[in-house]
């Protein structure tokens, strides 16, 4: 079966700072990975998918994250930290059978 | 619209007793999910249907059950056997593996 790791449960930015939300997947196939954020008291929205085209994704609201076969990783990426990023993203993976897997999370917080 | 209808949104249940969350959606999707997210374990997966009369368990299937006669209906059923009963659950469809998520279902247990 397929799972992720995200590496951080918690991470805090200053605003204006980069973000690094890390994740590393398990596969016995060639996966499909994808980032969700929830944002407090709303539901789960789609950022952004890797699906075997382009390794470099890149997703909504100024995120992107690069799938590394070799490293296992699939990392989100905002080159700049906005107050309205504060939210939980997590990381998912997707095996042949089409199960949907979701890693624990990590809390994003951004400081003024 | 078309979207993901999830009821009841607040379910209160005494132990020992079964409820059943429904799961409705009008987006001709043909994978369905059941997935419990409790604080600081994300979502867990419950169940889920690739095709009608067709569903494979997730990683907590313990103590919950499915039925999938309808393309667009999906329940799920909380059994006695389930021991930590009291959470969110979700619910999600999709064409292929991107999900589209219901409001969620919140269950107490007293």
């Amino acid at each position: 079966a397929q799972s992720v790791t995200q590496l951080d449960s918690h991470v805090s930015v200053s605003e204006g700072t980069p973000v690094l939300l890390r994740c590393n997947y398990s596969s016995s196939y060639s996966p499909s990975l994808f980032w969700y954020v929830q944002h407090p008291n709303k539901g789960l929205q789609l950022l952004l998918k890797y699906t075997s085209a382009a390794t470099l994704v890149k997703g909504i609201n100024g995120f992107e994250a690069e799938f590394k076969k070799s490293e296992t990783s699939f990392h989100l990426t905002k080159p700049s930290a906005h107050m309205s990023d504060a939210a939980e993203y997590f990381c998912v993976v997707s095996g042949g059978n089409n199960d949907m897997r979701f890693g624990a999370g990590t809390r994003l917080t951004v400081k003024p | 619209d078309g979207g993901i209808t999830q009821s009841p949104k607040y379910l209160f249940r005494k132990e020992g007793q079964n409820v059943t969350l429904s799961c409705e959606q009008n987006l001709n999707h043909d994978a369905m999910y059941w997935y419990r997210q409790d604080p600081g374990q994300g979502l867990r997966l419950i169940y889920y249907s690739q095709i009608v009369n067709d569903f494979q368990k997730g990683d907590i299937a313990e103590g919950y059950s499915v039925s999938r006669e309808k393309k667009e209906s999906f329940p799920l059923t909380v059994t006695s056997a389930q021991k930590n009963p009291t959470a969110f659950y979700l619910c999600a469809s999709s064409p292929g593996r991107v999900l589209t998520f219901g409001a969620g279902s919140r269950l107490t247990v007293l």
